[in-house]
């Protein structure tokens, strides 16, 4: 059974700050890594993708990968009310579905 | 560019009935994937399309659920005999499966089977 863990939260952060998610995955197989928000009654959106170990940046986002480890986090620097959702971190292997965490929520606090 | 579109938004249905689910996909887009999502819980994978051809449909539930993708663009999830656990949101997710492995989700259809 493929498994992706996330702490479900709710994680609360003070505006301005750094928010730090993480996931863990067990399928060593596991070749590309994903972050998407998802707001209360919409749909996943996706915010970041990573492939090799290392971090990867786009804005205030960072997402790291460290494959030895099977952990995924993703950092979102100058938090903002508007980033409060909940996170879901998904794992897929050669293209095919992703396998997704139970996700955090996230609120920043102004 | 437009996103991948779902069809209905929103449907109730009494326990029994059948009713089916519409996904049009990212335009060029090779793959479409459906998912399940409970509340508060992560999408779970149902079901996955390159093209026309159905390449994995192990995370469909039971047979009474039943998806297709005649033309290679829209597809359709059918569910026949709606229970009240067939109650979630299904979201349909498209990528173009040869530039990048990223999918796009669409809005969503939120069905409650009453």
């Amino acid at each position: 059974q493929k498994e992706v863990e996330q702490n479900s939260g709710p994680l609360s952060v003070p505006e301005g700050a750094i928010a730090s998610l993480n996931c863990t995955y067990s399928d060593r197989g596991s070749q590309s890594f994903f972050w998407y928000r998802q707001y209360s009654g919409k749909s996943p959106e996706l915010i970041m993708s990573i492939y090799s170990n290392g971090d990867k940046e786009d804005g205030r986002f960072t997402a790291q990968l460290n494959k030895a480890s099977q952990y995924v986090s993703l950092l979102i620097r100058d938090s903002q009310p508007s980033d409060s959702a909940t996170y879901l971190c998904a794992v897929s292997s050669a293209g095919n579905m992703l396998t997704f965490g139970g996700g955090t929520r996230l609120m920043v606090k102004p | 560019g437009a996103g991948v579109s779902q069809s209905p938004r929103y449907k109730v249905a009494k326990r029994g009935q059948d009713v089916a689910l519409r996904c049009d996909p990212i335009s060029g887009h090779v793959s479409l994937f459906w998912y399940q999502q409970a509340l508060g819980q992560g999408p779970e994978f149902l079901t996955y399309f390159q093209n026309e051809a159905q390449l994995d449909k192990s995370g469909l539930p039971s047979d009474r659920f039943f998806a297709e993708r005649p033309e290679g663009s829209v597809s359709t999830l059918k569910i026949q005999r709606t229970q009240q656990e067939d109650s979630a949101v299904y979201l349909c997710a498209s990528t173009s499966g040869t530039v990048s492995y990223e999918q796009y989700f669409g809005p969503g259809t939120r069905l409650t089977v009453t």
